[in-house]
Protein backbone atom coordinates (compact mmCIF):
# COMPACT_ATOMS: atom_id res chain seq x y z
CA UNK A 1 0.00 0.00 0.00
CA UNK A 2 1.49 3.30 -0.96
CA UNK A 3 1.68 5.91 1.79
CA UNK A 4 3.29 9.08 2.59
CA UNK A 5 3.84 10.23 6.39
CA UNK A 6 4.04 13.75 7.13
CA UNK A 7 5.48 14.75 10.90
CA UNK A 8 3.24 16.33 13.23
CA UNK A 9 2.09 20.03 13.71
CA UNK A 10 4.70 22.63 14.41
CA UNK A 11 4.36 26.19 16.34
CA UNK A 12 7.59 28.10 15.79
CA UNK A 13 8.15 31.95 16.44
CA UNK A 14 9.17 34.25 13.82
CA UNK A 15 12.67 34.00 12.72
CA UNK A 16 13.17 30.79 13.24
CA UNK A 17 14.10 27.24 11.36
CA UNK A 18 12.05 24.64 10.20
CA UNK A 19 12.24 21.10 8.57
CA UNK A 20 9.28 19.09 8.06
CA UNK A 21 9.17 15.89 6.37
CA UNK A 22 7.45 13.27 4.29
CA UNK A 23 7.85 9.72 4.31
CA UNK A 24 7.46 7.54 1.63
CA UNK A 25 6.26 3.89 1.77
CA UNK A 26 4.73 0.69 -0.38
CA UNK A 27 6.79 1.88 -4.03
CA UNK A 28 9.99 2.57 -5.44
CA UNK A 29 11.06 5.83 -3.98
CA UNK A 30 13.69 6.63 -6.17
CA UNK A 31 10.99 6.43 -9.50
CA UNK A 32 8.76 9.22 -8.41
CA UNK A 33 8.41 13.01 -7.74
CA UNK A 34 7.60 14.58 -4.58
CA UNK A 35 5.69 17.79 -4.43
CA UNK A 36 4.77 20.06 -1.93
CA UNK A 37 1.64 22.14 -1.79
CA UNK A 38 0.92 25.17 0.35
CA UNK A 39 -2.70 25.96 2.28
CA UNK A 40 -3.27 29.11 3.98
CA UNK A 41 -5.86 29.12 6.40
CA UNK A 42 -9.32 29.45 4.39
CA UNK A 43 -7.64 29.64 1.08
CA UNK A 44 -6.84 27.30 -1.84
CA UNK A 45 -4.07 24.77 -3.27
CA UNK A 46 -0.42 26.72 -4.09
CA UNK A 47 1.89 24.37 -6.10
CA UNK A 48 5.76 25.41 -4.33
CA UNK A 49 8.02 22.77 -5.62
CA UNK A 50 9.06 19.19 -6.76
CA UNK A 51 12.16 16.81 -6.26
CA UNK A 52 13.00 13.52 -8.00
CA UNK A 53 14.47 11.42 -5.44
CA UNK A 54 16.68 9.30 -7.50
CA UNK A 55 18.76 12.35 -8.87
CA UNK A 56 17.88 15.45 -6.46
CA UNK A 57 16.48 17.30 -9.49
CA UNK A 58 14.12 20.09 -8.17
CA UNK A 59 12.12 22.81 -9.60
CA UNK A 60 10.63 25.60 -7.37
CA UNK A 61 7.28 28.09 -8.14
CA UNK A 62 9.13 31.61 -8.59
CA UNK A 63 6.58 32.55 -5.81
CA UNK A 64 8.79 30.32 -3.31
CA UNK A 65 12.19 30.21 -4.81
CA UNK A 66 14.52 31.41 -2.46
CA UNK A 67 12.16 31.15 0.32
CA UNK A 68 11.88 27.35 0.98
CA UNK A 69 14.51 24.30 0.26
CA UNK A 70 13.24 21.23 -1.11
CA UNK A 71 15.51 18.38 -0.86
CA UNK A 72 15.54 14.49 -0.24
CA UNK A 73 17.39 11.62 1.35
CA UNK A 74 16.33 8.41 -0.76
CA UNK A 75 18.30 6.21 1.77
CA UNK A 76 15.53 6.48 4.36
CA UNK A 77 12.89 7.65 1.58
CA UNK A 78 11.76 11.05 3.16
CA UNK A 79 11.21 14.21 1.51
CA UNK A 80 12.32 17.22 3.45
CA UNK A 81 10.81 21.37 2.84
CA UNK A 82 12.22 23.58 5.40
CA UNK A 83 12.93 27.18 6.31
CA UNK A 84 15.61 29.58 7.24
CA UNK A 85 13.60 32.01 8.74
CA UNK A 86 10.15 31.68 9.12
CA UNK A 87 7.67 34.83 8.88
CA UNK A 88 4.11 35.09 10.10
CA UNK A 89 2.60 34.60 6.24
CA UNK A 90 4.49 31.13 6.56
CA UNK A 91 1.32 29.70 9.02
CA UNK A 92 -0.23 26.93 6.61
CA UNK A 93 -1.30 23.77 6.12
CA UNK A 94 1.64 21.82 3.87
CA UNK A 95 0.93 18.66 1.86
CA UNK A 96 3.29 16.31 -0.08
CA UNK A 97 2.24 14.31 -2.82
CA UNK A 98 3.67 12.00 -5.41
CA UNK A 99 3.72 12.27 -9.08
CA UNK A 100 5.40 10.06 -12.00
CA UNK A 101 6.97 11.53 -15.20
CA UNK A 102 4.34 13.08 -17.07
CA UNK A 103 1.68 12.63 -14.47
CA UNK A 104 -0.54 14.51 -11.90
CA UNK A 105 -0.22 13.72 -8.24
CA UNK A 106 -1.95 10.37 -7.50
CA UNK A 107 -1.20 9.62 -3.31
CA UNK A 108 -0.71 12.90 -0.96
CA UNK A 109 0.31 12.93 2.65
CA UNK A 110 -2.21 13.95 5.67
CA UNK A 111 -0.69 17.31 5.47
CA UNK A 112 1.58 18.97 8.48
CA UNK A 113 0.06 21.94 10.31
CA UNK A 114 2.80 24.64 10.58
CA UNK A 115 2.16 27.62 12.42
CA UNK A 116 4.38 30.95 13.23
CA UNK A 117 3.38 33.18 16.02
CA UNK A 118 5.44 35.60 18.25
CA UNK B 1 4.22 31.04 -16.19
CA UNK B 2 0.42 28.82 -16.94
CA UNK B 3 -2.41 30.63 -14.92
CA UNK B 4 -5.46 28.37 -14.06
CA UNK B 5 -9.18 29.83 -13.84
CA UNK B 6 -11.86 28.06 -12.95
CA UNK B 7 -15.35 28.97 -13.37
CA UNK B 8 -17.86 29.11 -10.93
CA UNK B 9 -16.00 29.89 -7.82
CA UNK B 10 -18.99 28.89 -5.73
CA UNK B 11 -22.19 26.76 -6.99
CA UNK B 12 -25.11 25.40 -5.47
CA UNK B 13 -27.02 21.99 -6.38
CA UNK B 14 -29.28 19.69 -4.59
CA UNK B 15 -28.64 16.06 -3.70
CA UNK B 16 -29.49 13.95 -7.11
CA UNK B 17 -28.25 16.98 -9.43
CA UNK B 18 -26.25 16.87 -11.94
CA UNK B 19 -23.14 19.44 -12.31
CA UNK B 20 -20.42 20.40 -14.34
CA UNK B 21 -17.25 22.87 -13.38
CA UNK B 22 -14.74 24.39 -16.16
CA UNK B 23 -10.80 25.16 -15.70
CA UNK B 24 -9.76 27.27 -18.28
CA UNK B 25 -5.17 27.96 -18.44
CA UNK B 26 -3.79 30.40 -20.02
CA UNK B 27 -1.89 28.36 -22.82
CA UNK B 28 -2.40 25.51 -24.18
CA UNK B 29 -1.23 22.21 -21.75
CA UNK B 30 -2.42 19.20 -24.30
CA UNK B 31 -4.41 16.77 -22.02
CA UNK B 32 -2.03 17.23 -18.81
CA UNK B 33 -4.84 18.21 -16.63
CA UNK B 34 -6.21 16.82 -13.37
CA UNK B 35 -9.19 17.51 -10.63
CA UNK B 36 -8.77 16.72 -6.93
CA UNK B 37 -11.60 16.96 -4.33
CA UNK B 38 -11.06 18.58 -1.23
CA UNK B 39 -13.33 17.52 1.69
CA UNK B 40 -12.66 20.72 5.08
CA UNK B 41 -9.59 19.68 7.28
CA UNK B 42 -9.38 16.48 4.96
CA UNK B 43 -6.35 16.35 2.62
CA UNK B 44 -7.19 16.36 -1.06
CA UNK B 45 -7.88 13.42 -2.94
CA UNK B 46 -7.02 12.43 -7.09
CA UNK B 47 -9.75 12.19 -8.85
CA UNK B 48 -9.02 12.42 -12.55
CA UNK B 49 -5.41 12.54 -14.50
CA UNK B 50 -4.74 13.05 -18.28
CA UNK B 51 -8.03 15.21 -18.48
CA UNK B 52 -10.64 12.32 -18.79
CA UNK B 53 -8.39 8.95 -16.59
CA UNK B 54 -10.34 7.92 -13.59
CA UNK B 55 -7.93 7.29 -10.38
CA UNK B 56 -8.33 3.76 -9.54
CA UNK B 57 -11.23 3.43 -6.83
CA UNK B 58 -12.97 6.68 -8.28
CA UNK B 59 -16.43 6.06 -9.00
CA UNK B 60 -17.66 6.70 -12.49
CA UNK B 61 -20.07 9.32 -11.80
CA UNK B 62 -16.99 11.63 -11.89
CA UNK B 63 -16.02 12.64 -15.45
CA UNK B 64 -13.55 14.57 -17.40
CA UNK B 65 -13.11 16.09 -20.53
CA UNK B 66 -10.68 18.42 -22.50
CA UNK B 67 -7.98 19.55 -24.40
CA UNK B 68 -5.96 22.41 -25.00
CA UNK B 69 -6.93 25.20 -22.75
CA UNK B 70 -10.93 24.10 -21.70
CA UNK B 71 -11.93 21.56 -19.38
CA UNK B 72 -14.10 20.23 -17.73
CA UNK B 73 -15.36 18.08 -14.59
CA UNK B 74 -18.80 16.29 -14.11
CA UNK B 75 -20.47 14.81 -11.26
CA UNK B 76 -23.81 13.13 -12.23
CA UNK B 77 -26.43 12.02 -9.33
CA UNK B 78 -24.60 14.46 -6.36
CA UNK B 79 -24.65 12.65 -2.92
CA UNK B 80 -24.56 13.87 0.09
CA UNK B 81 -20.71 13.10 0.01
CA UNK B 82 -19.33 14.77 -2.88
CA UNK B 83 -20.06 18.69 -1.17
CA UNK B 84 -16.69 19.54 -1.30
CA UNK B 85 -14.05 21.67 -3.27
CA UNK B 86 -12.65 21.03 -6.39
CA UNK B 87 -9.49 21.98 -7.81
CA UNK B 88 -8.24 21.40 -11.15
CA UNK B 89 -4.33 21.16 -11.60
CA UNK B 90 -2.10 21.74 -15.21
CA UNK B 91 1.28 19.60 -14.80
CA UNK B 92 2.03 20.06 -18.52
CA UNK B 93 4.71 22.59 -17.82
CA UNK B 94 6.59 24.21 -14.77
CA UNK B 95 5.74 26.22 -12.23
CA UNK B 96 3.07 23.32 -12.11
CA UNK B 97 -0.30 25.15 -11.28
CA UNK B 98 -3.69 25.30 -9.36
CA UNK B 99 -7.59 26.55 -10.28
CA UNK B 100 -8.59 28.74 -7.58
CA UNK B 101 -11.12 26.19 -6.58
CA UNK B 102 -14.87 25.37 -6.75
CA UNK B 103 -16.93 25.12 -3.87
CA UNK B 104 -19.70 22.39 -4.19
CA UNK B 105 -22.27 23.28 -1.59
CA UNK B 106 -25.92 21.64 -0.98
CA UNK B 107 -29.32 23.67 -2.29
Amino acid sequence: EVQLVQSGAEVKKPGESLKISCKGSGYSFTNYWIGWVRQMPGKGLEWMGIIYPGDSDTRYSPSFQGQVTISADKSISTAYLQWSSLKASDTAMYYCARQCEGCSFDYWGQGTLVTVSS
Amino acid sequence: DIQMTQSPSSLSASVGDRVTITCRASQGISNSLAWFQQKPGKAPKSLIYAASSLQSGVPSKFSGSGSGTDFTLTISSLQPEDFATYYCQQYNSYPQSFGQGTKLEIK
